[in-house]
């Protein structure tokens, strides 16, 4: 059963350019939340969605941030126009369907964006 | 503004040694507390959780301490051993709530043989 994957693991970019991350959740979960690392910080949530549905998007920064989880395919995490703040680990996490109060978040190994 | 404050910073501990890091929240409503360990290159990897309504949980040679009144919760390791030597993370959310997980800053520990 393979876990989260996330891809690229790594990814260059330059000022101004876009920047697209991908996150498939693990078998049979349908809960993905999205997280950024800055250095020598903790992980900072960004957003949670359901699959064709954003729950809670309250830590995207408003502009240049988007995220959609599509019926098909991966999660994607958008970043239009890059600048050298975003460079960052973001990392892609998912839960199974809520039938309990706490669902185990596993976490995919990140994406290591880099903006020149 | 940092809603799980965390420390310390890094921490060396000996093998065999106990190694302890702190963290401490505001949010009364927070009512699960995990504890992610992170290995460089790896996503976090959930090492052992509690919920508020008991003062300690204990896993093989992992244990939680909780004290609600003083809103504090901290991580022990006993007989530490280098393997252990990674990144720790404190954590906090509410269970009825979206679940998104309010981290600490991290605990960098290096176990030394």
């Amino acid at each position: 059963n393979a876990g989260v994957m996330q891809n690229p693991r790594h990814l260059v970019r330059r000022r101004g350019q876009e920047a697209r991350l991908r996150c498939s959740p693990m078998k049979g979960h349908s809960h993905v939340y999205w997280y950024r690392q800055l250095p020598e910080e903790g992980l900072k949530f960004m957003v949670y969605l359901q699959k064709e549905n954003i729950i809670d998007e309250s830590g995207m920064p408003k502009e240049r941030f988007s995220a959609e989880f599509p019926k098909e395919g991966p999660s994607i995490l958008r970043i239009q126009q890059v600048v050298r703040g975003d460079s960052a680990a973001y990392f892609c996490a998912s839960s199974h369907f809520r039938d309990s109060l706490y669902n185990e978040q596993f976490f995919g190994p990140g994406t290591r964006l880099t903006v020149l | 503004q940092q809603q799980v404050k965390q420390s310390p910073q890094s921490l060396i501990v000996q093998k065999g040694g106990i190694s302890i890091i702190n963290c401490a929240y505001e949010n009364t409503a927070f009512d699960y507390f995990p504890w992610y360990q992170q290995f460089p290159g790896k996503g976090p990897a959930l090492l052992i959780a509690i919920r508020p309504d008991v003062s300690e949980k204990k896993e093989g040679r992992f244990t939680i301490s909780f004290n609600k009144s003083a809103k504090q919760f901290s991580l022990h390791i006993m007989d530490s051993q280098p393997g252990d030597s990674a990144t720790y993370f404190c954590a906090a959310t509410t269970e009825t709530g979206a679940n998104n997980l309010f981290f600490g800053t991290g605990t960098r520990l290096t176990v030394i043989p």
